[in-house]
């Protein structure tokens, strides 16, 4: 079975500050990966996903992540926030191609990251 | 443009009275999905479904009920047995087996009075 563990349950920061979001993952077939972005009172909105090729990632926003398929960990990195980031971020996993009976077509999310960029 | 919609956005409920919150999605997707979201405690599912007629428990269905009598549509009853429903309710879709991930609503708040 697949597990996700979100390092951090809050990041606070300055604006115009750097910022990593770290995601740990479990799994024992191969993954694809998911950041979520959550604003206040609304849904999750998809920031970038990992499915297969370059480990480095970008997504919308500015934000960009990492697969490191050895450290079995996709962090998510802005070079320099904006007060308009304050918001709460999930990773997320699935089973890629392969996955046999591990594969529920789930989504297993982490705990959420809160980040609170201050000015 | 396509989406997911719930409604409503906020519902107030007296304690031991049933409600529904509505999902509609024109995306074409088959599976969908509800969540529950609790402060500090992330998304935990409740129910999903895969097909049309037919659905499975999430890691914490009790005290609510759902039906997919069309792939469009996928309300949640939250019934008098739950014991402590006030909580954000998110419902999601996807196709199903695909790497595309999910699409969200924009959530129902719903409060206990």
């Amino acid at each position: 079975a697949q597990s996700v563990t979100q390092l951090d349950s809050q990041v606070p920061v300055f604006e115009e500050a750097p910022v990593e979001l770290r995601c740990n993952y479990s799994s024992s077939v191969s993954v694809y990966l998911f950041w979520y972005v959550q604003y206040p009172n609304q849904g999750l909105q998809l920031l970038l996903k990992y499915l297969s090729g370059s480990t480095l990632v970008k997504g919308i926003n500015g934000f960009e992540a990492e697969f490191n398929k050895s450290q079995t960990s996709f962090h998510l990195r802005k070079p320099s926030v904006h007060i308009s980031d304050t918001a709460e971020y999930f990773c997320a996993v699935i089973p890629g191609p392969g996955g046999g009976s591990s594969n529920t077509g789930k989504l297993i999310f982490g705990q959420g990251t809160t980040l609170q960029v201050k000015p | 443009d396509g989406g997911i919609t719930q409604s409503p956005k906020y519902l107030f409920r007296k304690e031991g009275q049933n409600v529904t919150l509505s999902c509609e999605q024109n995306l074409n997707h088959d599976a969908m999905y509800w969540y529950r979201q609790d402060p500090g405690q992330g998304l935990r599912l409740i129910y999903y479904s895969q097909i049309v007629n037919d659905f499975q428990k999430g890691d914490i269905a009790e005290g609510y009920s759902v039906s997919r009598e069309k792939k469009e549509s996928f309300p949640l009853t939250v019934t008098s047995a739950q014991k402590n429903p006030t909580a954000f309710y998110l419902c999601a879709s996807s196709i199903y087996g695909q790497d595309n991930g999910y699409t969200f609503g924009s959530g129902t708040r719903l409060t206990v009075v």
